[in-house]
């Protein structure tokens, strides 16, 4: 079985460019999550899904990032533009539904974005 | 979500069980114990979960103290491969991960 696809797994661009990140779930997951990772830290999340609807997007800031899962199935985040302090590794997860007994995530293996 | 407390980093030898502490003192009654780790390079992997029983997979062992305001996450028997980023964290059933700092955990020959 597929794990959780991301693409690209590196990307550098300049500050004030725009960057997209794309995510693929593992088959049958309704519930995908894109996270922030910085360096030393732990995860921290951004938005949530449940199909195609944004459940829990209360950090993701919305000035400068968007994401949509048009057809619940993969995913993209975007930021426009870049800032310096949006360097992380922006990671995808993805888990058969919210509300479950408990909840195993499965990661991607992220994106490294590193603006210049 | 209840806040956890780990230590900020561990070592161990290979072949030795790696038991790693978690502090929750401010659990509430429905909130489970999860560990996931990161190895570099890499996005967090589940290992084991856990209410107030403890719990054992093929990865893992997880001890839950009586009242449970902690536990303790043990690798009976650590390999070069599990040395990563050990992180506790205490949730409502399906409710959000909050991931703190973690344990980082070398693992030496």
């Amino acid at each position: 079985e597929a794990g959780v696809v991301q693409s690209p797994r590196y990307k550098i661009i300049e500050k004030k460019q725009p960057v997209a990140f794309w995510c693929n779930p593992i088959s049958g997951h309704n519930t995908l999550y894109w996270y922030l990772q910085n360096l030393g830290q732990g995860p921290e999340l951004l938005i949530r899904y449940e199909n195609e609807e944004a459940v829990d997007d209360s950090q993701l800031p919305k000035d400068r990032f968007s994401a949509e899962r048009l057809k619940g199935v993969d995913s993209t985040l975007k930021i426009q533009p870049a800032e310096l302090g949006d360097s992380a590794v922006y990671l995808c997860a993805s888990s058969l539904r919210g509300g479950a007994l408990y909840n195993e995530q499965f990661f991607g293996p992220g994106t490294r974005l590193t603006v210049l | 979500d209840a806040k956890t407390t780990q230590p900020t980093s561990m070592d161990c030898a290979e072949g030795r069980a790696a038991n790693l502490p978690c502090n929750h003192s401010t659990i509430s009654g429905n909130e489970y114990v999860y560990w996931y780790r990161q190895i570099h390079s890499q996005g967090p992997q589940y290992i084991i979960h856990g209410l107030k029983n403890n719990e054992t997979n093929e990865m893992a062992s997880l001890i839950i103290t009586e009242d449970r305001k902690s536990s303790t996450l043990i690798l009976p028997h650590a390999t070069l491969r599990d040395t990563a980023v050990y992180y506790c964290i205490v949730s409502d059933a399906g409710n959000m991960l909050t991931f703190g700092g973690g344990t980082r955990l070398m693992v030496k020959p």
